[in-house]
This record gives C-alpha cells, structure tokens and sequence, in this order.
C-alpha cells in the first residue's frame, strides 16, 4: 500500500489530454519535491519530471506537471500510442526516512 | 555523460542473498553530486525503490523500511562502483532491479539497464 495514491489506470484517445493524480500528505508532497518516471512496456524507466514541474532536456513539452499542498498532477497532452505504459510519482517522505513512489497508473490509448 | 552498468545473477534460491554491483563511469561514487539508489519493479509492487548510499564527510545509509532488516548497500571506491546485497530472499523478491543515480529531491536522471532477478529453486 503506497504511501502516494495514483488511480490505477486513465485512458484517451490519441491527440486527446490525460490527468494522473498523485495524492500524499504533508510529510512527503506537502514538504517535498515531486518526480514522475514512465515505464514503457520493454523498457527502463525515465525521469519525465522533476522537481514538480521540470522536464529534463530531450523530454517533449507536451508532458507537464504542478504540485499543491500535498498533491502533484501530471498531464500529458497530445496523447501518442507511444505513450501507453506506466507512470509513476515519487518524493521523499519524512516520517519513514525513505523514497516512495506511488502506486502507478497505467496509461491506455484508446 | 554518467553511465551505470549492472551485474549480478539472474537466478537466486530462496534463502539465499541477492547481491548485484552497479559499475558507474562519468562521475564519482564518493562525489557529492549524487546519490546512490537501488530501485526494483515487479508486477505487483510497481517501483519499489530499496535505498541508498552516498558519501558526505562520512558514508551514508538508508534503507526502506519494508527491507530494512535484509539489505545492505555498499560502495567501492576503488573500483567506483556500489552493490546491493539482500539476505533471505523469498519469492517475492523476484524483480527487476535497477540503479540509480540521484537525489530524492530531484528525482533519478540516470539508471542502470536492470538485472531481471528470479527467486526460485
């Protein structure tokens, strides 16, 4: 049970917008900075994000991210096939002394 | 550019250690630009990340806390390179497990290529 919460999947058409929430408290979010990775079938992860709303060089903008209070959202516009996987959220949480990464949300392209 | 490259066995028996080195080219394993983490991912646990080591006037540390009591992770500086070792594997250790370089605070830019770990008999 991951100390951040993802809904388990969202789904859109190509071209289209997806939101993935990520929802923690004041000991992780609320005080900490956030990342998100992608998970592609078949390959390693990728930082998309971090900081709550950096994109590392290479990174395309139509993947974006914002952070309130103990909250992050992640949204990536222009929805491609190529995008279908998993992300995740991640930050470090004070009271456990540890990294943790929520528990993943999995992108379909309909 | 920093480059980590993963070894280690692809098969463990249970009861036994996981142990698997992370071999790092483009920065330094005692540098203090970075941590080192170790991350596994599984099905059903998604990103799991492990913990970490790294050097601030003195070696540092920490673990998660579902594995606190059967990891250890350890650096070389002489050959710039860190391990994982994981005591008392069971099935539910079987993973991918990757390294990683960075901080928590901004996330992990680079990552090793995965080591796909089976606990079985």
């Amino acid at each position: 049970q991951s100390l951040l919460t993802q809904p388990p999947s969202v789904s859109a058409a190509p071209g289209q917008r997806v939101t993935i929430s990520c929802s923690g408290r004041n000991s992780n979010i609320g005080n900490r900075d956030v990342s998100w990775y992608q998970h592609l079938p078949g390959t390693d992860p990728k930082i998309l994000i971090y900081l709550n709303s950096n994109r590392p060089s290479g990174i395309p903008d139509r993947f974006s991210a914002s952070k309130s209070g103990a909250s992050a959202t992640l949204v990536i516009s222009g929805l491609q096939t190529g995008d279908e996987g998993d992300y995740y959220c991640g930050t470090w949480d004070e009271s456990l002394t540890a990294f943790v990464f929520g528990s993943g949300t999995t992108v379909h392209v309909l | 550019q920093v480059q980590l490259r993963q070894s280690g066995p692809g098969l463990v028996k249970p009861s036994q250690t996981l142990s698997l080195t992370c071999a790092i080219s483009g920065d330094s394993v005692s540098g203090d630009r970075a941590g080192w983490n170790w991350i596994r991912q599984s099905p059903s646990r998604g990103l799991e990340w492990l913990g970490r080591t790294y050097y601030g006037s003195k070696w540092y540390r920490e673990y998660a806390a579902s594995v606190k009591s059967r990891i250890r992770i350890n650096a070389d500086t002489s050959k710039n390179q860190f391990s994982l070792h994981l005591d008392s594997v069971i099935p539910e250790d079987t993973a991918v497990y990757y390294c990683a370089r960075g901080w928590a605070r901004d996330g992990f830019h680079d990552w090793g290529q995965g080591t796909r770990v089976t606990v079985s008999s």
